[in-house]
């Protein structure tokens, strides 16, 4: 079984700061993939970035990047040089990359972020 | 990039009526695509795993006779909600992934179902 946590129902960061939502996981997969999705309140889900528990390095696209500590079985996301176009519903997700659990996507309840000027 | 189109964005149904929503994904080929459902404020749910040429794998507590999943091509998945009731009012939202053992799931714009 795999379970997500995101214990911040809500943030708020200043326009240009960064900010960092966080992101605990639990499975018994022994390779998985994490991944983050971006809701605005259109509905859709935009992806943002993956990372791979066998990747060496901790993920980055753009603005983004994954602060991924596997000891620790977390995986979170940091933005950078935060815009208000990033107000949205943040959820963090993964899936195992063993057979039977590939492609299931697991998600947790998500984090909405407000960014003020 | 990827592009999985869902349509229609909303509707508004009569309690009793059936309501078919449409996923394609536009430029690859999907044998596996997944439908969510979720409610207000909350996170999405996995409704059913569609896979081309198969039956449904529905989630727990899904019911299959309710929620009619068809994965007729490569490119296409319906969902058609039957039979439709208030509380069945909802955020679809659909998803298809594309091969590779790290891509990501490509999600539909969602489609908004109220029932009156």
């Amino acid at each position: 079984a795999q379970k997500i946590t995101q214990t911040q129902p809500g943030m708020f960061v200043q326009e240009k700061e960064a900010v960092t939502l966080d992101c605990t996981y639990d499975t018994s997969d022994p390779s998985y993939g994490l991944f983050w999705y971006k809701q605005p309140s259109s509905g859709e889900m935009i992806f943002l970035i993956y990372q791979g528990s066998y990747d060496q390095q901790n993920a980055t696209e753009g603005r983004y990047s994954l602060n991924f500590q596997k000891a620790r079985k977390s995986a979170n996301l940091v933005i950078s040089a935060s815009q208000l176009g990033d107000s949205a519903m943040y959820f963090c997700a993964m899936r195992g990359l063993n057979t039977g659990t590939a492609s299931k996507l697991t998600f947790g309840t998500g984090t909405r972020l407000q960014v003020t000027l | 990039g990827a592009v999985v189109s869902q349509h229609p964005s909303w509707v508004i149904c009569k309690s009793g009526t059936s309501v078919k929503i449409e996923c394609r994904s536009l430029d690859f080929q999907a044998t596996t695509m997944f439908w969510y459902r979720q409610f207000p404020k909350q996170s999405l749910m996995l409704m059913a795993t569609s896979n081309e040429g198969s039956k449904a794998t529905y989630e727990q507590g899904v019911e299959k006779d309710k929620f009619l999943i068809n994965h007729a091509s490569l490119t296409l998945s319906t969902l058609t909600v039957t039979s439709a009731h208030p509380e069945d009012s909802s955020f679809y939202i659909c998803s298809a992934q594309m091969a590779g053992y790290n891509s990501p799931l490509h999600f539909g714009n969602g489609t908004r179902l109220t029932v009156t």
